[in-house]
This record gives C-alpha cells, structure tokens and sequence, in this order.
C-alpha cells in the first residue's frame, strides 16, 4: 500500500531517461540476487535474477548488475515509462540449505511525465 | 492463471481476538513463507515452510503460529493479536529448489485495535 512508500529513498526520474537504482547486500555468501517490483495496494513481483558467477544479466529493458567485490547490486532500467514507478528492492539469497532470502527496504522510483 | 491468494485482504479487529489469515497457491510450490512489511523496515519472515508438515521460523516468528497440512495451503495464525502485529502481510511460494524467486500474494493489511 502507499504506506510502504514512506520512509523509503526516492529517485525521481524524467519520463524516457533511463533509471538506475543500487543496493547493497551483506552477505559475502550470498550466492543469488534478485529485484522485485512492488506497486501500489500489490505484492512484490520478480522483475530480474542473477547468480553468483555473472557479473551482468539482461531482460526486456532491465540489466542487472552484480559487483561482488564491493557487494553492490544494480538495477537498470532503460527508456524509465510511468508504468515503472514503484518500489523496487533487492533480494540476496544463501543456498544454506533452504529459501533464506534477505530483502533490502526498497528504493521508491517517480516517474515524471 | 498461476498465483498465490490470500484472504482476507483488509481486517480491523480488537486486541485478543484470534483470526486466521488463509494463503493458497496453485502452483504446487512445496517452498511457502509468510512476512510482514512495516514502513522503513522492509520484509521480514514470519514463518516458513520447506513441505508439508514441515515448518521453521523465521526472524520475527513471537505471536504468530502457522500450518501446512496440505501443499496448496499455509495459514498465518494469531491467536492473540496485539497492536504491534498492525501490519502489511504477504504470504510467498516457491519450487523447492534454490536460485528460484517467490511468488507473492497480494497482501492482507490487518489493523489491531
């Protein structure tokens, strides 16, 4: 709901221009990295996926990009529509066994017409 | 159509009175996990369940019990509710498998008076 927006870091991008939102995980064990978009009144849903031994991962306008020697994480977003304005977050999963899934709070992207 | 349905999706109720929060997926998913999401702190696991019969908690289990008698099915149980359980829920599946993002329900917002 909008209440998850709250508190959350914004970046307010101009309709067309691309988008690029960070993250930061903890885990050097972490071994597989996932973005999530959540929209309005909605529960999150998986955009892009990388694994540990990729550095760059492509979809349909997204890249992800993974710098495990920093920990940091990147999502891109090409030619940024008002469809893309969400919240978006990160997820680092450790294959200790089970789905343990850590997941970042979330980066809130305005576009503007 | 594949997803995850959770009910009841918005609920006011008083302190002390037990309800139950019903989370089915047809995906037959044998990974199912429940969070709630609070403003500023981002997902955090409840409880989760690897099969049926089997559950764990997760890092803010106090409160809240679960069930996992068949595979479609993992409810999300407070026998006593308490105001700081006001919160955004979202139940999430997956294969068994690691290196597999969840799926994830649409949310049950809960205010406990």
């Amino acid at each position: 709901g909008e209440s998850v927006g709250l508190h959350l870091p914004t970046l307010s991008v101009q309709e067309g221009d691309n988008s690029i939102i960070n993250c930061a995980y903890s885990n050097s064990a972490s071994d597989y990295f996932i973005w999530y978009k959540q929209e309005s009144g909605k529960g999150p849903q998986f955009i892009i996926d990388i694994r540990s031994n990729m550095d760059k991962r492509q979809g349909q306008r997204v890249t992800v990009l993974l710098n495990k020697t920093v920990k940091h994480l990147s999502l891109q977003i090409a030619a940024t529509q008002p469809g893309d304005s969400a919240v978006y977050f990160c997820a680092e999963n450790s294959s200790g066994g089970y789905q343990k899934v850590t997941f970042g709070i979330g980066t809130k992207l305005q576009v503007i017409p | 159509e594949a997803q995850v349905t959770q009910n009841p999706r918005y609920l006011i109720t008083v302190t002390g009175k037990k309800l139950t929060v019903t989370c089915s997926q047809n995906m037959n998913h044998e990974y199912m996990s429940w969070y709630r999401q609070d403003p500023g702190l981002g997902l955090r696991q409840i409880y989760y369940s690897m099969n049926v019969e089997v559950t764990d908690k997760g890092d803010v289990p106090e409160g809240y019990k679960v069930s996992r008698k068949e595979k479609r099915n993992f409810p999300l149980i407070l026998e006593s509710p308490s105001p700081n359980q006001t919160s955004l829920y979202f139940c999430a599946s997956s294969p068994w498998q690691v290196d597999q993002p969840q799926h994830f329900g649409d949310g049950t917002r809960l205010s406990i008076l």
